[in-house]
């Protein structure tokens, strides 16, 4: 099964910022646009960013997103506590013919 | 658009595992719908998608079986998964879309054991 590679976790004070990386291969990210999620504990994964950078309705502008190559990133600035989740990147990968998730980041707030 | 999984609860190993997604708000038509899981711990798998003519598109690693069917006039769509093993032990999620997914249903656990 084809996954996107993300570091496993970030730890980070309120107020900080933070950056997730997202890494995968020309057969996703390098073709396709990039996708965000954020699971809050206990609950559904949340859209976040679609098409690499745009942000839907109600998401606050804290939360930026940038692909280049084969690469994408997530980048939160101001951490509050209501953002403690677990992060995921995912692309549609032309090789599968459907769309992959990325491995996932765990965002603590100290 | 809001969605609901139904909850099938416990799913004996070898038996067929079977799940509803219920559409509130807006119209099975002419969007594609999706099935994703979780195992407890653990990163998101798509299942597989469909549309609100029945044209589906599954996970090659679960094709052989999975089979997704949509009903319009009730305004949901349904997922089969047979031969069932621990390995899918799972929350699954229902969603709206086939690239990108929004919104999530909130998910239901289903343990399969004996």
């Amino acid at each position: 099964q084809t996954v996107l590679t993300q570091s496993p976790s970030a730890s980070v004070t309120p107020g900080q910022g933070v950056t997730i990386s997202c890494s995968g291969s020309s057969s996703n990210i390098g073709s396709n646009y990039v996708y965000w999620y954020q699971q809050l504990p206990g609950t559904a994964p949340r859209l976040l960013i679609h098409s690499n950078y745009q942000r839907p309705t109600g998401v606050p502008d804290r939360f930026s997103g940038s692909k280049s190559g084969t690469s994408a990133s997530l980048a939160i600035n101001g951490l509050r506590s209501e953002d403690e989740a677990d992060y995921y990147c995912a692309a549609w990968d032309d090789s599968l013919s459907g769309p992959v998730f990325g491995t996932g980041t765990k965002v603590t707030v100290l | 658009v809001q969605l609901q999984e139904s909850d099938p609860g416990l799913v004996k190993p070898s038996e067929t595992l079977s799940l509803t997604c219920s559409v509130s708000g807006g119209y099975i038509s002419p969007n594609y719908w999706s099935w994703l899981r979780q195992p407890p711990g653990r990163g998101l798998e798509w299942i597989g998608s469909i549309n609100h003519n029945g044209r589906t598109n599954y996970n090659p690693s679960l094709q052989s079986r999975v089979t997704m069917s949509v009903d319009p006039s009730y305004n949901e769509f349904s997922l089969r998964l047979t031969s069932v093993t621990a390995a899918d032990t799972a929350v699954y999620y229902c969603a709206k879309g086939r690239v990108w997914f929004d919104p999530w249903g909130q998910g239901t656990l289903v343990i399969v054991s004996s």
